[in-house]
């Protein structure tokens, strides 16, 4: 069975621009969610969308959106990139509303110059 | 606010060695859940553990053991008999329901590296 997938996996943008990342969860997984890495530290919660639905948003700037599809795959926007966005960039899927067990995709690595 | 505190940045150990990892943690949450990860340099985060607060016994997978330890706030990570392959970035973490949202988020810890050698 195919595992969280994640596009596109590297990407190099510069300041101002526009970046989409796509998501497709684990079959059956209704419940996906989005991470920002940045070097040297542990993941940060961006948003967690269910059913389509947002269900949370964690503190990141409203440059930042995200939406679920109808087969529960996924998009995370960022519009005016700035130097600060370079991150890998991680999504996980889960079958349940609330967190159980998450599995992660690699990652898009982004770097804004 | 929760949080995690991981105090190793780094820790070396030598094959077949057993190895802990530390976590500590801070919730006034009375129901939690603790999870530790582990990413090799693909970048991937696996999912190696899980426990829950209400759990009365240490959790453990394989060669992974929680040291779950309720009182001090601590759910350190024992790997037995480690190999090359569990040289990697460990991470410790904590399920957090988001407040006046639905959902849940986990919060993790900055993480340690783990290197093993021969």
């Amino acid at each position: 069975d195919a595992g969280v997938t994640q596009s596109p996996t590297h990407l190099i943008k510069t300041r101002g621009q526009q970046v989409t990342l796509r998501c497709s969860p684990i079959s059956g997984h209704k419940s996906v969610s989005w991470y920002q890495q940045v070097l040297g530290q542990g993941p940060q919660f961006i948003f967690q969308y269910y059913e389509k639905e947002e269900r949370g948003r964690g503190n990141f700037p409203d440059r930042f959106s995200a939406r679920q599809f109808p087969n529960y795959s996924s998009e995370l926007n960022v519009n005016a990139l700035l130097l600060g966005d370079s991150a890998l960039y991680l999504c996980a899927s889960s079958g349940w509303g609330h967190i159980g067990e998450l599995f992660f995709g690699e990652g898009s690595r982004l770097t804004v110059l | 606010a929760q949080k995690i505190t991981q105090t190793q940045p780094g820790m070396f150990v030598q094959e077949k060695e057993a190895v802990t990892l530390d976590c500590t943690y801070d919730t006034s949450d009375p129901s939690y859940g603790l999870f530790w990860y582990k990413q090799p340099s693909s970048g991937e985060m696996i999912f190696l553990i899980y426990q829950g607060s209400y759990d009365q016994q240490n959790a453990t997978e394989g060669r992974y053991s929680l040291n779950f330890q309720k009182a001090r706030k601590s759910a350190n990570l024992v790997i037995s008999a480690s190999q090359l392959g569990d040289s990697a970035m460990y991470f410790c973490a904590m399920r957090e329901d988001l407040a006046n949202q639905a959902g849940t988020a986990l919060i993790f810890g900055k993480g340690t590296t783990l290197s093993v050698s021969s």
